[in-house]
Formats: structure tokens, C-alpha cells, sequence
């Protein structure tokens, strides 16, 4: 079984400050997992994957995620605010074996303020 | 990269009748492909897993007779929402799978039933 928990379902950052978005995984097998953002009334776009490469992983748009497998964690950071990554965030996990069958969090929602 | 292209993005039918979403990969074969469903505030729930030539996989509690799936090809899988009633009312998202762990979402569908 596996599953994903992000806290906190909104978090609100001034402009130009560090972005942190939290995520902790359970998973019974070596995970793979994905950090994907939603904007208004689209779809899913991913911004970055870990898949047991590199525990530090980057993605589009500055964003970057650790890997973390003591503290069962993959918080998603970005060192400079944009009032364009306004945006949901969602974290999920896949098992290696069976990596398409993703499984998401409750998501957060990123609010930038000017 | 790979598209998916998901149709309609939107559409609002009256309660009783049926509605159907396309989920289309454009530049890669999906063998494997997937259904969601996202309430308001809440995260995406997986309701099915359709293969191509053979009857989708249905996560429990999804009514296969209500949310019928067809994968007729690699490249086209079909959800038609059967007598749709209010609750129905969701954001469908498909995504499709063009293997070596890449996953690919549509750009959703807001189904509304009045």
C-alpha cells in the first residue's frame, strides 16, 4: 500500500520569498515519486520526478525536491516566489513495480501575495 | 513531449442523460491508460484503469455500470457517464501511459449536471 500526505492545504508566500511545500510518503517498496502543479481549470502538469537517481531532483520552473528516505519526505522547494506559481500542488507516489498506478495527496494550494 | 488530448473541456448536460469524454494520446500508443475524478478542494481519486482490447479495472466503490470505459485502441479510451446525476458533477481527468515511467495527463473535463 502506499500513500502520500501534504500538510497544509493552502500556504500563502510574499513574492521573491522561499517557497516549501511539504510532503511525507509511505510506501512499502522503493518509491517513485512526482511533484505535479494545477492551475485553474487545467490539467496536471509535472514539474519534477524522483526515480531512485539523484535524492535531489529539479524541475520546471526553478523548483526542486529532496529526497529524503529517513524522514519519508519529498518537500518541494523554490527559492524565489513568482506570482505565476500561484497554483495547486500536488505530491503522489508510485510503486516501482507498478508505477503508473499513481496515488495523490489532498493537495496545497500556493497563494503568492505581492 | 507527449499530448494528451482530453475532449470535451467542459460541458454541462441535464440530469438523466449520458456523457462522453475522449482521453486521446496524440504522438505515443497507450496501452495502458487512466481515469480520475477530482471533487472540489479534494485531491484525484483513481477510478479506473483501462487497457487496450480488455475490460477496465475498476478501484472499489466505482460503479463500472455508471462509468462505462472503452479502450478500443492504443491511442483513444472513452468514459461515458451513464443517466448522470448532480453528484456526478467532478472534474474527469484521464492520463495515459507511454511507458519507461512516463505518465502523461489530459487537460481535464468539468462535467456538470444539472
Amino acid at each position: 500500500a502506499q500513500s502520500v500526505t501534504q500538510l497544509g492545504s493552502h500556504v500563502s508566500v510574499s513574492e521573491g520569498a522561499l517557497v516549501l511545500l511539504r510532503c511525507n510518503y509511505s510506501s512499502s517498496v522503493p518509491p517513485y515519486l512526482f511533484w505535479y502543479v494545477q492551475y485553474p481549470n487545467q490539467g496536471l502538469q509535472l514539474l519534477l520526478k524522483y526515480t531512485s537517481a539523484a535524492t535531489l531532483v529539479k524541475g520546471i520552473n526553478g523548483f526542486e525536491a529532496e529526497f529524503k528516505k529517513s524522514e519519508t519526505s519529498f518537500h518541494l522547494t523554490k527559492p524565489s516566489a513568482h506570482m505565476s506559481d500561484a497554483a495547486e500542488y500536488f505530491c503522489a507516489v508510485a510503486s516501482e513495480g507498478g508505477y503508473q498506478k499513481v496515488t495523490f495527496g489532498t493537495g496545497t494550494k500556493l497563494q503568492v501575495i505581492p | 513531449g507527449a499530448v494528451v488530448s482530453q475532449h470535451p473541456s467542459r460541458v454541462i448536460c441535464k440530469s438523466g442523460t449520458s456523457v462522453k469524454i475522449e482521453c486521446r494520446s496524440l504522438d505515443f500508443q497507450a496501452t495502458t491508460m487512466f481515469w480520475y475524478r477530482q471533487f472540489p478542494k479534494q485531491s484525484l481519486m483513481l477510478m479506473a484503469t483501462s487497457n487496450e482490447g480488455s475490460k477496465a479495472t475498476y478501484e472499489q466503490g466505482v460503479e463500472k455500470d455508471k462509468f462505462l470505459i472503452n479502450h478500443a485502441s492504443l491511442t483513444l479510451s472513452t468514459l461515458t457517464v451513464t443517466s448522470a446525476h448532480p453528484e456526478d458533477s467532478s472534474f474527469y481527468i484521464c492520463s495515459a501511459s507511454g511507458g519507461a515511467g512516463k505518465l502523461f495527463f489530459g487537460s481535464g473535463t468539468q462535467l456538470s449536471v444539472l
